[in-house]
């Protein structure tokens, strides 16, 4: 049962335009959200995160949003370069299980020139 | 300040031996965890070391184990290992006292033969 979902395995988008990463979960009790970014053979470098009590939260080039009906959060990458071209992993975890993050499957984004 | 180290980087080993892998967290982070990435599955999370204590611990056999020292330090055991353990494993750090994001190590790649 994967309780994070990462529907889209790639995506592609040119340099200096906007990247979106999308991200479904399905357990309720979580109640933190974290993106990673990770390339091959490096372990995975911490992006942004976000409390269920927020919609939002910016991190200079970095947005991410919840919709916490929905069950969905999205990274906004604003403006893509190509040093962004990495996998990115969306973590969620419940504050009463501490350091337990239960990934998705990743998103490949490739930033064109 | 420096970040989450993991020795060694690879590791190659027959299958029926065991293995030990070493993590020392960033200075006066108190939580380790231990991660399992495999193309098929992900990053899977084997469990989380607090002040010495496992706090937390994922859906793996008994063959995987782990321990912290008293300077937060921590090591991961795999006993009889099996060609399914070939992964790379990665090790991540907390303060513990707060604060959601988890920093990881570039982590150990093993191989099973």
């Amino acid at each position: 049962d994967q309780q994070v979902k990462q529907n889209s395995p790639s995506l592609s988008v040119q340099e200096g335009r906007i990247s979106i990463l999308n991200c479904d979960y399905t357990n309720s009790m979580f109640d933190y959200f974290l993106w990673y970014k990770k390339y091959p053979a490096e372990g995975p470098t911490f992006l942004i995160s976000i409390s269920s009590i927020k919609d939002k939260n910016e991190d200079g080039r970095f947005t991410v949003f919840l919709n916490k009906s929905a069950k969905h959060l999205s990274l906004h990458i604003v403006p893509s370069q190509p040093g962004d071209s990495a996998v990115y992993f969306c973590a969620a975890g419940n504050t009463g299980t501490a350091s337990k993050l239960t990934f998705g499957t990743g998103t490949r984004l490739q930033v064109t020139l | 300040k420096a970040g989450v180290t993991q020795t060694p980087r690879y590791l190659i080993k027959t299958r029926g031996q065991q293995v030990t892998l070493s993590c020392s967290p960033i200075s006066g982070h108190r939580s380790v965890s231990w991660y399992q990435q495999t193309p098929g599955q992900g990053l899977q999370f084997l469990f989380e070391y607090f002040s010495e204590t496992q706090r937390n611990k994922g859906n793996f056999p008994g063959r995987f184990s782990g321990r912290q020292f008293s300077n937060s330090r921590s090591e991961m055991n795999v006993s009889t290992l099996e060609l399914g353990d070939s992964a790379l494993y990665l090790c991540a750090s907390r303060p513990g006292g707060g604060g959601y994001e988890a920093f990881f190590g570039q982590g150990t790649r093993l191989t099973v033969v």
